[in-house]
């Protein structure tokens, strides 16, 4: 089975605190995905990484930014919290770009004070 | 705006009966609309996937019905169980660009034994 690991599933910070949050895949998948989940909106996309040190910005990039230095490790940055992140955020990745399933993570829900 | 539209916001079901959520969508470019079922504090799963080329495609309870020229595709959960009880997103991909996929706003399921 496809693991897709958020290590913090809950964290709490204040305004302008940088906030990193992880997730790692153990499929050897090439893509990786940010999205952010509000209620009545569904998941936006932040940002999506096609390979390693790949990425491109999703619907949503402003306020955040991303690393992918190993393929199975993907990273969201807040550089500087704003209450407006406060939001569920989910992982995602995919084997590869033809195939269509992604796989989400269990989700990071950040409340920023 | 948003790119696929779902109805209803809720939904409340009885056991053994017929669960329908409805999805509409305007870009013809998309390519690929899977629906992912969520459970509280669990991340999305695929649960079915129909392509634009087939009007409908049936996994064990799980139908999906597609309308091609009035831009539409419909989940139908037959014979409803407590343990379907769940937020359901359709979503659509767009063919020109496999890595954006635009989510619904969700639909909370309900079904009372």
């Amino acid at each position: 089975d496809v693991k897709v690991t958020q290590s913090s599933r809950y964290l709490v910070k204040r305004t302008g605190e940088k906030v990193f949050l992880e997730c790692v895949q153990d499929m050897d998948h090439e893509n990786m995905f940010w999205y952010r989940q509000d209620p009545g909106l569904g998941l936006r996309l932040i940002y999506f990484s096609y390979d390693v040190k790949m990425k491109e910005k999703g619907d949503i990039p402003e306020g955040y930014s991303v690393s992918r230095e190993k393929k199975e490790r993907f990273s969201l940055i807040l550089e500087s919290a704003s209450t407006n992140q406060t939001s569920m955020y989910l992982c995602a990745s995919r084997l590869a770009r033809n195939t269509g399933e992604l796989f989400f993570g269990e989700g990071s829900r950040l409340t920023v004070l | 705006q948003q790119q696929v539209k779902q109805s209803p916001q809720s939904l409340i079901v009885q056991k053994g009966g017929i669960s329908i959520i409805n999805c509409a969508y305007e870009n013809t470019a998309f390519d690929y609309f899977p629906w992912y079922q969520q459970f509280p504090g669990k991340g999305p799963a695929l649960l079915i996937a129909i392509r634009p080329d087939v009007s409908e495609k049936k996994e064990g309870r799980f139908t999906i019905s597609f309308n091609k020229s009035a831009k539409q595709f419909s989940l139908h959960i037959m014979d409803s169980q407590p343990g379907d009880s769940a937020t359901y997103f359709c979503a659509a991909r767009e063919g020109y660009n496999f890595n954006k996929f635009y989510f619904g706003s969700g639909t909370k399921l309900n079904v009372k034994p």
